[in-house]
């Protein structure tokens, strides 16, 4: 296991479409966190989970933006009719739940585009 | 609210010579950690150092070290004897001292190291 994994790394979609993404986490780890970065800003946090349970949702994730960790592996992060300011990087971080410290590991990234 | 705050959009730094990254943050919490990440262009987000609010000793990693002043609420990065592999945005972030919790950002320091 080499860290998070992202998929896709790139996606140029049209405003009005659905686009889908995934996160692999850290295979022991538990916690996993969706962050949005945009041009010249730090991230932003979205949403997290533990194992399959989202236990916090951001102000920042519309209705239209649904998040999913079904077997407390892998997410999902879906985002219907797109909008250009959906345009950003989209970041996926996990960690463990033990002790009080818990260091997020950060994916590479998804990076969207929307016409 | 919890708020990070980052005043230099960017730096530089000869090779070899030393830089500081300055961060103020502003929360009413008294448990919490504060952190420092480094993501490179086109590379994922990894973490350089951080500190626990309850320890006055100023973390260290190597050519990386804190001046944490927590009256003051500032908390700068120092990287002595830069390397080209050191240029990057820098972000510094805050986060909860219980077991939950997403990371806040600043807007990130654009650090760039001249041969």
């Amino acid at each position: 296991d080499t860290g998070v994994s992202q998929n896709p790394r790139h996606k140029i979609t049209k405003r009005g479409q659905n686009v889908t993404f995934r996160c692999d986490p850290i295979s022991e780890h538990n916690r996993l966190y969706w962050y949005r970065q945009t041009l010249g800003q730090g991230p932003e946090f979205l949403t997290y989970f533990q194992n399959e349970a989202q236990l916090e949702k951001s102000r920042l994730l519309s209705d239209r933006f649904s998040a999913e960790r079904p077997k407390g592996s892998f997410s999902t992060l879906e985002i219907q009719r797109t909008e250009q300011g959906d345009s950003a990087m989209y970041l996926c971080a996990s960690s463990l739940t033990q002790g009080n410290y818990n260091e997020q590991f950060f994916g590479p990234g998804t990076r969207l585009t929307v016409l | 609210a919890q708020t990070v705050t980052q005043s230099q959009p960017e730096m530089s730094v000869q090779e070899a010579e030393t830089v500081t990254l300055s961060c103020t943050y502003d929360t009413s919490e008294s448990d919490y950690y504060l952190f420092w990440y480094k993501q490179p262009p086109s590379r994922q987000m990894i973490l350089v150092i951080r500190q626990e609010a309850y320890k006055q000793q100023n973390a260290t990693e190597n050519r990386f070290s804190v001046n944490f002043q927590k009256a003051a609420k500032s908390f700068s990065l120092k990287i002595s004897d830069s390397q080209l592999g050191d240029a990057a945005m820098y972000f510094c972030a805050w986060r909860y001292g219980g077991s939950q919790g997403n990371l806040i950002f600043g807007k990130g320091t654009k650090l760039s190291v001249k041969p």
